[in-house]
């Protein structure tokens, strides 16, 4: 069966301060990944998805990045955090068309 | 565009009470509809689906139909447990590409 492991679970960082999130999923292969944000108290924003190595595909201008190094590997980046960076990240995935797409646990990051 | 609107919550009940969680979206075309649940401190967890109008999904004591003339996904349980206090989604699927629009989310709480 598939899973999807997200880490940390939880993190604290200063303004200022780089960011890397890790989303790993196994069980299936060429996914579409997918980094969603849900801020406090409020919805999901889709950030990021990818249909593959290397493909990476913006929704919102922000102070984040994604990279895909590997098939089931996606990664969240930022160079200097903000304080409006903070809230629930959560990294999804899905296969072909008209998909259901499964979340995993999340990190939750307090930028302070 | 796309869009997805729930009722606002927090929505409180008692034990055994009967649930009902307003969705309606706009979209063009035949997009698919989803419900997630999000249990305190977790990611989001698929709950139901509905691929086509007339559809009913189900899981869990909760049902969900798609409704096509009224462009809604209403959520129904008609007996809630303590262990249904959560935030739930209402999300569509657009026919073009592979990305979700969420609601705002419901909060549940069910009281002993």
């Amino acid at each position: 069966s598939q899973t999807i492991h997200q880490w940390p679970a939880t993190l604290v960082q200063p303004v200022g301060s780089p960011l890397s999130l890790e989303c790993t999923v196994e069980g299936t292969s060429n996914p579409n990944l997918y980094w969603y944000r849900q801020a406090a108290g409020r919805g999901l924003q889709l950030l990021f998805y990818s249909v593959g190595i290397g493909q990476i595909s913006s929704e919102v201008p922000q102070n984040l990045s994604a990279s895909r190094p590997q098939d089931r590997q996606f990664i969240l980046s930022s160079k200097k955090l903000l304080l409006s960076d903070s809230g629930f990240y959560l990294c999804a995935w899905g296969v072909g068309s008209k998909e259901t797409q499964y979340f995993g646990p999340g990190t939750r990051l307090l930028v302070l | 565009g796309n869009s997805v609107t729930q009722m606002e919550g927090p929505v409180t009940l008692s034990e055994e009470a009967f649930l009902t969680i307003n969705c309606t979206y706009t979209a063009t075309g035949y997009p698919s509809l989803f419900w997630y649940v999000q249990y305190p401190g977790e990611g989001l967890q698929l709950l139901l689906k509905a691929t086509k109008a007339d559809d009913k999904g189900s899981n869990k004591g909760f049902e969900a139909t798609y409704r096509k003339e009224t462009t809604s996904f209403h959520l129904e349980k008609g007996s809630v447990q303590v262990s249904d206090s959560a935030v739930y989604f209402c999300a569509l699927l657009r026919t073009a590409g592979n990305k979700l629009t969420f609601g705002g989310g419901t909060r549940v709480l069910v009281k002993p």
